[in-house]
């Protein structure tokens, strides 16, 4: 089983509609990102958390928010979805304890393409 | 205005040859590079990093050589395989431990048997 994993894998939406991604992991990280992969842009981060009560805006948040409900869950939701959001939305966490703390590599899910029409 | 720059979308490399990636950052905040691999319909997995104090780190058929003065770094893979052939980014962060890295656009390596 994938230890970062994300729900859809796929959805087509229609304009206006609201749309949750959702990702859960059972790596034990405290840190979630929200990144965004578009052809020619490669990932560019919407939001991060580094705790339960902590979120971030990242470098393209417009449009989008979020919700860190526990440790290992971490939502995007798109209030009211456009077709330039059309895009492979990628979850990553990374560790702030332990060995790997300090080497930056996050850990990403597979993925989730969403397509807005 | 993007920060980290591959400027090749692509790189065709016979097998057993080397491949090289290149890469260009314009913030001279960032201290720590990462390069990451990605599979079609997988998400990317960590390659190998590389700290601003070093100018080389090596793991297995797996080189990144980091230039500061010239802001450049670069993935040697040698001898390259066929499995090998992925999307690969770079990526830069200012400092650490941090997650909140800034990706170049990925380049597409494709490696013939």
């Amino acid at each position: 089983d994938a230890d970062v994993t994300q729900t859809p894998r796929n959805r087509i939406t229609k304009t206006g509609k609201r749309i949750m991604l959702e990702c859960s992991q059972t790596k034990g990280h405290d840190r979630m990102y929200w990144y965004r992969q578009d052809p020619g842009l490669g990932l560019r981060l919407i939001y991060y958390s580094f705790d339960v009560k902590d979120i971030n805006k990242g470098e393209i948040s417009d449009g989008y928010s979020v919700s860190r409900q526990a440790q290992a869950k971490f939502s995007l939701s798109l209030e009211s979805a456009i077709p330039n959001q059309t895009a492979l939305y990628f979850c990553a966490t990374s560790a702030q304890r332990g060995p790997r703390r300090n080497t930056g590599e996050l850990f990403f899910g597979e993925g989730s393409r969403l397509t807005v029409l | 205005d993007q920060q980290v720059k591959q400027n090749s979308p692509s790189l065709s490399v016979q097998e057993g040859r080397i491949s090289i990636l290149n890469c260009d950052y314009t913030n001279s905040m960032f201290d720590y590079f990462l390069w990451y691999k990605k599979y079609p319909a997988e998400g990317p997995t960590f390659l190998i990093s590389i700290s601003s104090i070093k100018d080389k780190n090596e793991d297995g058929r797996f080189t990144v050589f980091l230039n500061k003065s010239a802001k450049h770094l670069s993935l040697h893979i040698v001898p390259s395989q066929p499995g090998d052939s992925a999307v690969y980014f770079c990526a830069a962060s200012p400092t650490l431990p941090h997650g909140k890295l800034t990706f170049g656009q990925g380049t597409i390596l494709t490696v013939h048997p």
